[in-house]
This record gives structure tokens, C-alpha cells and sequence, in this order.
């Protein structure tokens, strides 16, 4: 079975600072995807970032990216320069091909004035 | 930008009563999705489509059904609300080009029933 851990409930930075945001999975599968989703008060969730398991550059969004580590099922979200509109619930999520996601429990992250 | 629409976006209603939510996406996906999510914690599969007229039940039971008589559209429905269906409930799509593996959300529905 396909699992996700996010060991940070909540999380707590100054605004502008780099923050970090940690995320480890479990899969038998070879061949998977890996995705971080933004949920702002508002509640609508939004692609935040993808990694595709077979690809071993990391990949980046303007000022977010992740360090996937394969062998050790690692996957966390570094966002750079953070801002007061970063303030969401972050889930971490797995998936294969075009099936199912499976979720994270969520990190609650707060940038602070 | 993504497409994915849903009604009501709010939602009170007593128990026993019959309610739909809906969801519709102008996107062309194949898939659609729906979750349950209480506030603050994590997304639960309750069912998910893999095209018209193919349905199937996600992870977390649920007493709802769903429909996808059409592409773009894929309804929820309690026959008989109870409080313990109050929840936010989230649609998703994806399944399309490049980024098939990608889901794309709406913005959910958040049902409160008494």
C-alpha cells in the first residue's frame, strides 16, 4: 500500500525567510509521481509543484522546489524568500500514472509579518 | 489556469434530506475525482471515474453515489443527509496531455447538515 508522512503539523516562519517543509512516502512502485498542493484559507487547493520519480533533476517553481531523495522516499518543499500569501495548509501527495492520489496529513504553515 | 466549477460552495440543510452536489470541468479530463476533507486535516478518496459511465468507490466508504453520464460532469448525492456527513467535500480532474498524472481541484463544497 501506497503511504505519505508528513511529520510537521504546523510550522512557523518570518516573512522572507526560507523555510522547508518535509514529506517521506512508501511505494513498491518504480514508476510514480510526486506533488505538493497549497490549501489557503480560502480552502481551494492549488499545484503547487510535481516531480516525476523517474527524473533525477529536482524540480523548481519560481521560488519553490524540492530535494527528492528516491532511495530514501524523501520528498520536502523549499520555499525561498517566503511570503505572507505562502500562509496555507501544504499537502504532500503520491501518485501513479493518472490514478489515485494518495495524501499527506497536511503541514499548517504560517509567514509571519 | 484550470476549470473545475462546483455548487453550492456553501451548503446547510437538515437531516434527511436529499441534496447533489456538482461538479463540472471544461477542461476535457477524463478523470474526475471526489474527496472528503474535515477542516485542517487530510483528503479522503470517496469515489473517482475513469470516464463515462465507469465509477468506482475510493479508500474511505461513504454513503454517497456518483454519476458521469457525461464528460465534464460528475454529481454527488446523499439520498438522506445526516450530521455526520457534515465536511467539505472536494471534486478534482486530470488525466489530459503532458501533465495526465496531474489533479486539478475545485473549490469545494462545504456542506453542514443539522
Amino acid at each position: 500500500a501506497q503511504t505519505v508522512t508528513q511529520s510537521q503539523p504546523e510550522m512557523s516562519v518570518q516573512e522572507a525567510e526560507t523555510v522547508t517543509l518535509s514529506c517521506t512516502y512508501d511505494t513498491s512502485e518504480s514508476n510514480y509521481y510526486l506533488f505538493w498542493y497549497k490549501q489557503p484559507p480560502s480552502r481551494q487547493m492549488i499545484l503547487v509543484i510535481r516531480q516525476e520519480a523517474y527524473k533525477q533533476q529536482n524540480a523548481t517553481e519560481n521560488r519553490f522546489s524540492v530535494n527528492f531523495q528516491k532511495a530514501a522516499k524523501s520528498f520536502s518543499l523549499k520555499i525561498s524568500d517566503s511570503q505572507l500569501g505562502d500562509t496555507a495548509m501544504y499537502f504532500c501527495a503520491l501518485g501513479q500514472g493518472a490514478q489515485k492520489l494518495v495524501f499527506g496529513q497536511g503541514t499548517r504553515l504560517t509567514i509571519n509579518p | 489556469e484550470a476549470d473545475i466549477y462546483q455548487t453550492p460552495r456553501y451548503l446547510v440543510i437538515g437531516t434527511g434530506k436529499k441534496i447533489t452536489l456538482e461538479c463540472s470541468q471544461t477542461m476535457g479530463h477524463d478523470k474526475m475525482y471526489w474527496y472528503q476533507q474535515d477542516p485542517g486535516m487530510e483528503l479522503h478518496l470517496i469515489h473517482y471515474s475513469y470516464g463515462v459511465n465507469s465509477t468506482e468507490k475510493g479508500d474511505l466508504s461513504s454513503e454517497s453515489t456518483v454519476s458521469r453520464i457525461r464528460t465534464e460532469h460528475f454529481p454527488l448525492t446523499l439520498e438522506s443527509a445526516r450530521p455526520s456527513h457534515t465536511s467539505q467535500y472536494l471534486c478534482a480532474s486530470g488525466g489530459r496531455g503532458r501533465v495526465k498524472e496531474t489533479q486539478y481541484f475545485g473549490p469545494g463544497t462545504r456542506l453542514l447538515v443539522l
